[in-house]
């Protein structure tokens, strides 16, 4: 089986744009959790969807959102980029619902850069 | 103040050794779940365990052992006769109800873990 994947592997944006990211989870997985990891503030749950719809949120500002779509693929969205949302993005996949108490698979990550 | 704590930053052993990784945790909820994950130099975590705030029994699989204490809200992690592909940092991280009853996972700043040969 597949692995989850995470797309692009590497991005380099500048303040002011806006970016996308992608992850596929596990065939068969319908919960995905993104989460933003960073060496000042450590890793930090995003959000977490289920059958489309979004089911825990953690505290990001509204910039941060995500959406996920009826095949379980998820797409995390940031507009107006700051300097401090340089991290690894990460992505989890889990076969249960509430994918935040269970198993969870990761993706290899996302890292976006800043300028 | 922190909701998980994982006070060694780092630790260093040599292979063969046992090493125990603590975790102390905070919260108010009486359903939580606790869990330990492996973030090994490719960068991708991955899961080793999950305990509920309702089932303290320890749990041994392989090197690998997890002593679960509500009684000093801990949750320690040892590896038995390390070996240096555990090199890795290794995070605690503690998932409760938010106010809007939603879960929220807050996971401790990590402690490396380095295996000399």
């Amino acid at each position: 089986k597949a692995g989850v994947t995470q797309t692009p592997r590497y991005l380099i944006k500048t303040r002011g744009q806006q970016v996308t990211l992608s992850c596929s989870p596990i065939s068969g997985h319908r919960s995905v959790s993104w989460y933003q990891q960073t060496p000042g503030q450590g890793l930090q749950f995003l959000f977490e969807y289920f059958s489309e719809t979004q089911r825990n949120k953690g505290n990001f500002p509204g910039r941060f959102s995500g959406r996920q779509f009826s095949n379980s693929r998820s797409e995390m969205n940031v507009s107006t980029l700051e300097l401090g949302d340089s991290a690894l993005y990460l992505c989890a996949s889990s076969l249960a619902d509430q994918g935040v108490v269970n198993e969870q698979f990761f993706g290899p990550g996302t890292r976006l850069t800043v300028l | 103040a922190q909701k998980v704590t994982q006070a060694q930053t780092e630790i260093s052993v040599v292979e063969k050794e046992d090493v125990t990784l603590d975790c102390v945790y905070e919260t108010r909820d009486t359903t939580y779940y606790l869990f330990w994950y492996k973030q090994p130099p490719s960068g991708e975590l991955v899961f080793l365990i999950r305990r509920n705030s309702f089932d303290e029994q320890n749990e041994i699989s392989g090197r690998y052992s997890w002593n679960f204490q509500k009684s000093t809200s801990s949750f320690n992690f040892t590896i038995t006769a390390s070996q240096v592909v555990d090199s890795a940092v290794y995070f605690c991280a503690l998932s409760e109800a938010g106010s809007g009853g939603s879960y929220i996972p807050t996971f401790g700043r990590g402690t490396s873990l380095i295996v000399h040969p």
